[in-house]
């Protein structure tokens, strides 16, 4: 059974820009959740889907963004990028995102901002 | 106040000892806890998890679970080199569809 992939590996893009994360979460998975991790403030909520629905949310600006699509594929989008935004964009997956489910994590993608 | 919190370490042991790495949270209604081992460029792998207070025991690994004071940790017995990791604590509140990271707390053993 494939892992969780996210594309892609490394991104560099400069202040202002925008940029689209992808997930494609393990085969059968339905919920998806996207974390920020940096070395000061570790892993970081952004949000969790499931079936096409956000069903949580964490402390992010408006600026980051997702969606999930029919096949449980998720992306996550940041507008106005900041230099701040640099950080490991890690995605995982669960069936359905219940209590006792643990997360499978993809390889991440590292976003640098200059 | 920080939802988890861990001492960042780092934590260093030498071989053979037991590494105790402790985790405290803050809402009361969270009900599932998680230890994920993070190795230096790689995503966190779940490691150990645990549901109600007391110890649960996996090979060199036990997680001990205290609802009452709000505490989880994680004792690692005869360490070993290959332990040496971050190790991040986690946590998650009843139909809140969130996992809450500590900022994890690095491992070293000393061989």
């Amino acid at each position: 059974k494939a892992g969780v992939t996210q594309t892609p590996r490394y991104l560099i893009k400069t202040r202002g820009q925008q940029v689209t994360l992808s997930c494609s979460p393990i085969s059968g998975h339905r919920s998806v959740s996207w974390y920020q991790q940096t070395p000061g403030q570790g892993l970081q909520f952004l949000f969790e889907y499931f079936s096409e629905t956000q069903r949580n949310k964490g402390n992010f600006p408006g600026r980051f963004s997702g969606r999930q699509f029919s096949n449980s594929r998720s992306e996550m989008n940041v507008s106005t990028l900041e230099l701040g935004d640099s950080a490991l964009y890690l995605c995982a997956s669960s069936s359905a995102g219940a209590t006792n489910e643990k997360l499978f994590f993809g390889s991440g993608t590292q976003l640098s901002v200059l | 106040q920080k939802e988890v919190e861990q001492n960042s370490g780092p934590l260093s042991v030498p071989e053979g000892a037991i590494a105790s790495l402790n985790c405290t949270y803050s809402d009361r209604g969270s009900q599932s806890f998680f230890w994920y081992r993070q190795y230096s460029g790689k995503s966190p792998e779940l490691i150990m998890s645990i549901y109600s207070n007391g110890d649960k025991e996996d090979g060199r690994f036990t997680a001990q679970l205290n609802k009452a004071s709000q505490y989880v940790s994680l004792l690692i017995r005869d360490s070993q080199p290959s332990d040496s990791a971050t190790y991040l604590c986690a946590v998650k509140v009843a139909g809140g569809f969130k996992t809450i990271f500590g900022a994890g707390t690095r491992l070293f053993v000393k061989a």
